[in-house]
């Protein structure tokens, strides 16, 4: 079975500051993906970022980048330079190999104070 | 990039009618979608996978004549939400992926379905 954790409910950050949402994960694939999406309170769910577990390099896309610590098994999603929109439900999932559904986390909220 | 559409985006309705809800991918072909509920700050919950030209699979707890699932084209899954009651007041959200198992999902803007 697979599991993701995500231990902080909440964070608050100043704006331009940058903040690390964690998440680890349990998996006995040796082959998986790992993807974090943004909710922002109207709902829709957003993909921001995709780790693969074979992937040597860790993920980046704009201001975003995944800290990928494989022998930890964990995720954990950087936002630099952050701005008031980044105020948002976030959340950490994982897919195992041939699976077709992604397992979330119970996600965090962030709260970016100006 | 991949667009997936979802209508209603809310419904308001009387308790004991069936509402029905559309996912559709606009640009690309998804043999599978799925269903999530999410209750209020909380995760998203997987109700059902909903493969074109064949049952859906249903997570365990959830109710098969409840939530009807159909995909009956490579662009299109509805779930039917039948003779609803207040309990199922929640936000629905459905999902498709295109292509390889390394590509994301990518959501429907969900519909926010209230039952009075």
């Amino acid at each position: 079975a697979q599991k993701i954790t995500q231990t902080q409910p909440g964070m608050f950050v100043q704006e331009k500051e940058a903040v690390t949402l964690d998440c680890t994960y349990d998996t006995s694939d040796q082959s998986y993906g790992l993807f974090w999406y943004k909710q922002p309170s109207s709902g829709e769910m957003i993909f921001l970022i995709y780790q693969g577990s074979y992937d040597e390099q860790n993920a980046t896309e704009g201001r975003y980048s995944l800290n990928f610590q494989k022998a930890r098994k964990s995720a954990n999603l950087v936002i630099s330079a952050s701005q008031l929109g980044d105020s948002a439900m976030y959340f950490c999932a994982m897919r195992g190999r041939g699976a077709q559904k992604l397992v979330f986390g119970q996600g965090t909220r962030l709260t970016i104070n100006p | 990039g991949a667009v997936v559409s979802q209508h209603p985006s809310r419904v308001i309705c009387k308790s004991g009618t069936s509402v029905k809800i559309e996912c559709r991918s606009l640009d690309f072909q998804a043999t599978t979608m799925f269903w999530y509920r999410q209750f209020p700050k909380q995760s998203l919950m997987l109700m059902a996978t909903s493969n074109e030209g064949s049952k859906a699979t249903y997570e365990q707890g959830v109710e098969k004549d409840k939530f009807l699932i159909n995909h009956a084209s490579l662009t299109l899954s509805t779930l039917t939400v039948t003779s609803a009651h207040p309990e199922d007041s929640s936000f629905y959200i459905c999902s498709a992926r295109e292509g390889q198992v390394n590509q994301p999902q990518h959501f429907g803007d969900g519909t926010r379905l209230s039952i009075l």
